[in-house]
């Protein structure tokens, strides 16, 4: 299984709601991304866990929180959006180098996103 | 700190015509290059990667993309291209130090390029 999946596809919710969106990878990845897209601009980071732990947060409003419940999940936690949140949101996973000195990347499998729009 | 320019936003091209989009990089270490494929509504795809080694990368769908270390570029090519090549295309650019452990990597994305296949 090759495949990283995202819940849900499409989403709409109001400024007060509190949603969230869901990610799972069966590749044995540890370490999972979130990204945020806006229109006709590319993906910019928003959050990494490497084994189940926050590694990265890219000054994200608190109103998005994630949270890696275990190695094969991944959560974003919505609350209290405004309307430029509105995105496409994808999820990444990557295998990680344990207990190696040498460089070495891994690659970066995406989800389909999760296109999101806040009224 | 990395930094990828894309130096155009659209390419139409008619099918069957060659074609080349352009990325150079900016970084004071050695990367890892990539060019991901996003189509219509869809995820991220990982279409090729330079690592280490040739300098010249081949897809399997025919896109090939030399790494010029002398001229920080990475542009990918294809001497033929179908209608179903047209998508968004990203150039995208990983710096890792030697950690061990390994870990997550940050990849830093250009701006896109739109390509648009007409027959």
């Amino acid at each position: 299984d090759t495949e990283v999946t995202q819940t849900p596809k499409h989403l709409v919710m109001g400024m007060t709601n509190k949603k969230s969106l869901k990610c799972e990878q069966h590749m044995g990845h540890r370490a999972m991304y979130w990204y945020k897209q806006k229109a006709k601009k590319p993906p910019e980071l928003m959050f990494v866990y490497s084994y189940e732990k926050l590694s990265i947060n890219e000054s994200v409003p608190s109103r998005f929180s994630p949270e890696c419940p275990n190695s094969s999940l991944l959560n974003l936690h919505l609350h209290a959006l405004q309307p430029e949140d509105s995105a496409l949101y994808l999820c990444a996973s990557s295998s990680t180098g344990l207990g190696t000195w040498r460089r070495s990347y891994n690659e970066q499998f995406f989800g389909p996103g999760t296109r999101l729009t806040v009224l | 700190a990395q930094s990828v320019t894309q130096l155009d936003s659209q390419v139409p091209v008619f099918e069957e015509a060659p074609v080349e989009l352009r990325c150079n990089y900016s970084s004071s270490v050695s990367v890892y290059l990539f060019w991901y494929v996003q189509y219509p509504n869809q995820g991220l795809q990982l279409l090729l990667k330079y690592l280490s080694g040739s300098t010249l990368v081949e897809s399997i769908n025919g896109f090939e993309a030399e790494f010029n270390k002398s001229q920080t570029s990475f542009h990918l090519r294809k001497p033929s291209v179908h209608i179903s090549d047209t998508a968004e295309y990203f150039c995208a650019v990983s710096a890792s130090s030697p950690v061990r452990g390994g870990g997550s990597e940050k990849l830093v994305f250009g701006k896109g390029t739109k390509l648009t296949v007409n027959p």
